[in-house]
C-alpha cells in the first residue's frame, strides 16, 4: 500500500539553527500538509499546499516557517532560527484532493532542539 | 475558534466486549469526520472516515454521525488487546482543508 515517507525519523538541533524536514507524499496525491504535536498534546495543523502555493495555513505558522516542493516527489518544511518550543513531533500528510478526502500520514520526524 | 471535543479517557473495556468512543464538534458547518489510531510514539493511522447521517461499517469498526447534535462516535466491536491505542477523532470544517483533532481518547483493552 502506498504511504507517505518522512526523513530524518529524529533531528537534533541547536537553538537558533535552521532545519529541513523532508517529506515524499504518496505519488497520486495532489494536497500535502504538515501538522506537528507537541509531546502530551493535540495534533495541530500547520499548513497545506496545493499546485506549488500554499493553500491555508495556521497562526503557528509564521515567518519562521515554510514550506517547498523542490521536485516532483519531495515535499519540504524549513524552520529558520529554532526555538526550544518548536521541539515536537512534525507529521507529513497528503490527500487526493481536498475538503472530504482521507489524509494519510508519515511516521514523523521527531525533532529535538537543545 | 473550532473545537473538537473527546474525553481524555482512559477508556477500560475487557477483551471481547465493544468500546465506544465519543466526539462532539463545535463547527455545525462541519462535512467531514475521521478516527485516527495513535499508538504512543507514533503517527496518527487512518481507522475510519464519514461524511453522512447514520452509521458506516467496516469490519469491527462502526463509525457513527448526528450531524444535528454534532456528534460523532466510533464503536470497536470484539475488542482486543493491540486494540489499546489512543483515538483521535478529527473533523474538517466547511470550507477548509485542515483537519482539526481532539485531544484523542485513551483505550485500554485488557486480556
Amino acid at each position: 500500500e502506498p504511504e507517505v515517507t518522512q526523513t530524518p525519523s529524529h533531528q537534533v538541533t541547536q537553538m537558533g539553527q535552521e532545519v529541513i524536514l523532508r517529506c515524499v507524499p504518496i505519488s497520486n496525491h495532489l494536497y500535502f500538509y504538515w501538522y506537528r504535536q507537541i509531546l502530551g498534546q493535540k495534533v495541530e495543523f500547520l499548513v497545506s499546499f496545493y499546485n506549488n502555493e500554499i493553500s491555508e495555513k495556521s497562526e503557528i505558522f509564521d515567518d519562521q516557517f515554510s514550506v517547498e516542493r523542490p521536485d516532483g516527489s519531495n515535499f519540504t518544511l524549513k524552520i529558520r532560527s529554532t526555538k526550544l518550543e518548536d521541539s515536537a513531533m512534525y507529521f507529513c500528510a497528503s490527500s487526493l484532493t481536498a475538503s472530504n478526502q482521507p489524509q494519510h500520514f508519515g511516521d514523523g520526524t521527531r525533532l529535538s532542539i537543545l | 475558534q473550532k473545537e473538537v471535543e473527546q474525553n481524555s479517557g482512559p477508556l477500560s473495556v475487557p477483551e471481547g466486549a465493544i468500546a465506544s468512543l465519543n466526539c462532539t464538534y463545535s463547527d455545525r458547518g462541519s462535512q467531514s469526520f475521521f478516527w485516527y489510531r495513535q499508538y504512543s510514539g507514533k503517527s496518527p493511522e487512518l481507522i475510519m472516515f464519514i461524511y453522512s447521517n447514520g452509521d458506516k461499517e467496516d469490519g469491527r469498526f462502526t463509525a457513527q454521525l448526528n450531524k444535528a447534535s454534532q456528534y460523532v462516535s466510533l464503536l470497536i466491536r470484539d475488542s482486543q488487546p493491540s486494540d489499546s491505542a489512543t483515538y483521535l477523532c478529527a473533523v474538517i470544517g466547511a470550507g477548509f482543508q485542515k483537519l482539526v483533532f481532539g485531544t484523542g481518547t485513551r483505550l485500554l483493552v485488557s486480556p
